[in-house]
């Protein structure tokens, strides 16, 4: 069974450029997570979905990120103009159902803005 | 306020000793779930357990185990006989059982990172 998979696993970016982020959730799964996670603030959650519509979006920071799922097995996180502070660790996860089930996660984004 | 409260940011142990990651939150709901996740150095998050608020037995898993207390509200883990592997960071998470609607809202504590040394 495929987990969550999350590309690339690795983005270099000078300040000022776009970054998109991607996400393929597991098959059957009808909500979609996207957390970042920094030494500072831990994990983040910025927004989620239920069969591809945002149901909570108040963890995003700013109009510079935007997340979209246009179908049940895609999502992408996108930053743009990219910065520094922007640099961390971005998770995508998945689960089946609400309260009770697990989130499954990705291996994650390591995102650095030079 | 934090609703998953881990009090313990980092914990060292000597190989074979046994420690316990405390967890504690807070809700309203008579039914959450409680979850624990480890983070290895590697970097994934991988699910460990999870107890509804309805089961308050303990469990047992290899070395560990996992006491759920709803009198404190606490959800601790326990590794027995720790071993270098078991060097990670360990995330405690809360979720509520929410009303009708599509709200699914977990809430994790801030991780202690155990380090086991040989």
């Amino acid at each position: 069974d495929a987990g969550v998979i999350q590309s690339p696993r690795h983005e270099v970016t000078e300040m000022g450029q776009e970054v998109t982020l991607r996400c393929k959730p597991i098959s059957g799964h009808d909500y979609l997570f996207w957390y970042r996670q920094t030494m500072m603030r831990g994990l983040e959650l910025l927004i989620y979905f239920n069969n591809n519509v945002p149901i909570d979006d108040s963890g995003m920071p700013e109009d510079r990120f935007s997340a979209k799922m246009p179908n049940a097995s895609f999502s992408t996180l996108k930053i743009q103009p990219s910065e520094p502070r922007d640099s961390a660790v971005y998770f995508c996860a998945s689960s089946f159902g609400r309260g009770a089930s697990p989130l499954h996660f990705g291996n994650g984004t390591r995102l650095t803005v030079t | 306020a934090q609703k998953v409260t881990q009090a313990q940011t980092e914990i060292s142990v000597v190989e074979k000793e046994d420690v316990t990651l405390d967890c504690v939150y807070e809700t309203r709901d008579t039914t959450y779930y409680l979850f624990w996740y480890k983070q290895p150095p590697s970097g994934e998050l991988v699910f460990l357990i999870r107890r509804n608020s309805f089961d308050e037995q303990n469990e047992i898993s290899g070395r560990y185990s996992w006491n759920f207390q709803k009198s404190t509200s606490s959800f601790n883990f326990t590794i027995t006989a720790s071993q270098v592997v078991d060097s990670a960071v360990y995330f405690c998470a809360l979720s509520e059982a929410l009303g009708e609607g599509t709200g699914n809202q977990f809430y994790f504590g801030t991780g202690t990172s155990l380090t086991v040394i040989p």
